[in-house]
């Protein structure tokens, strides 16, 4: 166990709906990073947030979107779904936001788009 | 794009040492070699990292060459838990690229 949740588990939705994926980080991590994990592209870096401001973008698309809240806990939002956004989104924390830090991922979010 | 190359997959006996080598040979000098590995589709388990040195936790032994255009993860004694997608990382300031890894199965 990583001490990183996300919820929920597994989610299925329609093409063109939103969906909102949450994840906590380990207690006094700063950093949260997004991956999505699918088949056919592996495991990409979608986005990293440091104590509240973005602070690096890695492979997101414009309809996908994140934020990073006060208490630290960070949700993902995924709109316009296709189907090709069916993939694992792990989430993952670290101490600081910089190379030295060592990240701690989360059990992930299944999301099926049908 | 990953800037790593590794073999997509690997065998190891039970016992004996997994060797798993990655080649980086874009690395620049603030770039650091991570090693993760993901046990069917639970999250990424951080292994080891370094710059230059080698490096050795509990559980494994990183050696980077002097050029550091390549490295390998050493399990000294593979165990059946350790079958698994290892994946090695060359990780700049913010970003962190995985590549499609190595697939690892350790046999009894």
């Amino acid at each position: 166990d990583s001490g990183v949740t996300q919820t929920p588990k597994h989610l299925i939705t329609a093409t063109g709906q939103r969906v909102t994926l949450r994840c906590s980080p380990r207690s006094g991590d700063l950093s949260v990073y997004w991956y999505q994990q699918s088949l056919d592209q592996g495991l990409q870096f979608l986005i990293q947030y440091y104590n509240g401001e973005e602070r690096a973008k890695g492979n997101i698309l414009e309809r996908f979107s994140a934020q990073q809240f006060p208490d630290l806990h960070s949700e993902l939002n995924l709109s316009s779904l296709e189907l090709g956004d069916s993939a694992l989104y792990f989430c993952a924390s670290s101490r600081g936001g910089g190379v030295y830090d060592e990240q701690f991922f989360g059990p992930g979010t299944r999301l099926t788009v049908l | 794009d990953a800037k790593t190359t590794q073999p997509p997959s690997m065998d190891c006996a039970e016992g004996r040492a997994a060797n798993l080598p990655c080649n980086h040979s874009t690395i620049s000098g603030n770039e650091y070699v991570y090693w993760y590995r993901q046990i069917h589709s639970q999250g990424p388990q951080y292994i080891i990292h370094g710059l230059k040195n080698n490096e050795t936790n509990e559980m494994a032994s990183l050696i980077i060459t002097e050029d550091r255009k390549s490295s390998t993860l050493i399990l000294p004694h593979a165990t059946l838990r350790d079958t698994a997608v290892y994946y090695c990382i060359v990780r700049g300031v913010n970003d962190m690229r995985f590549g499609a890894g190595t697939r690892l199965t350790v046999k009894p």
